[in-house]
């Protein structure tokens, strides 16, 4: 089993939708990253979290530590939204360095 | 925010050579970079991490000698994969944090190698 389960895989919207990408995880966690992977292959960093919620303009990221879960939510969805993004935990490793786990990303598509 | 660098974008080479990839914190000090490994349709994996002035720590099953990584300066970590075989190819990222340790990730734009 992974440690870290997103769902749904794939997703296809119409534009202006409310979407809703979950993730799952099983591990002890520092922080949880929301990503974004465009099709040339370059993430961006949409949000960081340990607790609570965050908003970013149409995209809000919530966090619950105690069921090990977290959600991504785009309001008034977007072509441009068409991506793969992907939920990573940061956990701690070995030495004190730590990196992150990845799931296997939620590939998007909003169509006009 | 903050900007990390990485070159090439895209690398053709043939079997048996070997290919240098950079990864620069542009505005930033990165006492830490990690580099990552993502096959088709796959999650990114962590390779190594690489640690300023020290040797890199490699995950389990990653070869060391392979791939070969330098982080001589706090802006800048150096994958070489060596001796590259077609089942090397792949898409290579970096990730570098901020020396301050916000916890913050930013990522390189990846590197796709292709070895023929």
């Amino acid at each position: 089993k992974n440690e870290v389960e997103q769902s749904p895989q794939n997703l296809t919207a119409q534009e202006g939708e409310f979407i809703t990408i979950n993730c799952s995880y099983s591990v002890g966690i520092s922080a949880l990253h929301w990503l974004q992977q465009h099709p040339g292959g370059g993430i961006v960093s949409l949000f960081m979290l340990s607790s609570g919620k965050k908003k970013h303009g149409r995209l809000i990221a919530t966090i619950n530590i105690q069921e090990k879960h977290s959600s991504l939510h785009i309001t008034a969805s977007h072509p441009r939204d068409s991506a793969v993004y992907i939920c990573a935990v940061r956990t701690r490793r070995g030495g004190g360095a730590d990196g992150l786990t990845f799931g296997k990303g939620t590939h998007l598509i909003i169509q006009p | 925010g903050a900007v990390v660098s990485q070159h090439p974008s895209r690398v053709i080479c043939k079997s048996g050579t070997s290919v240098k990839i950079e990864c620069r914190s542009l505005d930033f000090q990165a006492t830490t970079m990690f580099w990552y490994r993502q096959f088709p349709k796959q999650s990114l994996m962590l390779m190594a991490t690489s640690n300023e002035g020290s040797k890199a720590t490699y995950e389990q099953g990653v070869e060391k000698d392979k791939f070969l990584i330098n982080h001589a300066s706090l802006t800048l970590s150096t994958l070489t994969v060596t001796s590259a075989h077609p089942e090397d190819s792949s898409f290579y990222i970096c990730s570098a944090r901020d020396a301050r340790d916000s916890g913050e990730a930013f990522f390189g734009q990846g590197t796709r190698l292709t070895v023929v």
